[in-house]
């Protein structure tokens, strides 16, 4: 267990909707990074935050949106979904945002199906 | 940019054989360099790290080492076990003022008994 949650497990929508996927770090951690991983693109990251500030914008389609809130917990938010978007959506957390290894340690993922 | 290229699988190995995977990146700066693990319907696991050049690092019998002159961070292992049977991942974060991880393609590893 890397001490990282991420809710729901499983989410299945149609197209259009909106999503919301949600992430809690580990105790301790102020960085949280989001990452996709398809069959067709492998794992892309899509953004970052440290301390609820955006740190780093990766692969991240204008349709998707994040944000950190004071508790530290983060959620990405996916709009006017399409079939394409149909992913394993991950949620990593670090120490801090720069400088030294910060090993990122990584959540169960959330499995979006889009039908 | 920043690139990781990964040996591509999948790799079937037999109990007890001896593991490569390889792994070459391309990176500007100082990277950190990572191999995660998955197993099936899980996340990520961080299975190994090294953050400068010639150093090894090891965890459960695997290996890797950051060759600088050749961007590579090949990992190994003696003797695979079935319970080895994962997905592998290469990965690096920049030196530069974000730290968001750069994957390879992953390779599916499956050891027989």
């Amino acid at each position: 267990d890397s001490g990282v949650t991420q809710t729901p497990k499983h989410l299945i929508t149609a197209t259009g909707q909106r999503v919301t996927l949600r992430c809690s770090p580990r105790s301790g951690d102020l960085s949280v990074y989001w990452y996709q991983q398809s069959l067709d693109q492998g794992l892309q990251f899509l953004i970052q935050y440290y301390n609820g500030e955006e740190r780093a914008k990766g692969n991240i389609l204008e349709r998707f949106s994040a944000q950190q809130f004071p508790d530290l917990h983060s959620e990405l938010n996916l709009s006017s979904l399409e079939l394409g978007d149909s992913a394993l959506y991950f949620c990593a957390s670090s120490v801090g945002a720069s400088g030294g290894s910060y090993e990122q340690y990584f959540g169960p993922g959330t499995r979006l199906t889009v039908t | 940019g920043n690139s990781v290229t990964q040996m591509e699988g999948p790799v079937t190995l037999s109990e007890e054989a001896f593991l490569t995977i390889n792994c070459t990146y391309t990176a500007t700066g100082y990277p950190s360099l990572f191999w995660y693990v998955q197993y099936p319907g899980e996340g990520l696991q961080l299975l190994l790290k090294a953050t400068k050049a010639d150093d090894k690092g090891s965890n459960k019998g695997f290996e890797a080492t950051y060759r600088k002159e050749t961007t590579s961070f090949h990992l190994e292992k003696g003797s695979v076990q079935v319970s080895d049977s994962a997905v592998y991942f290469c990965a690096l974060s920049s030196s530069g003022s974000a730290r968001q991880l750069t994957f390879g393609s992953g390779t599916q590893l499956t050891v027989l008994p």
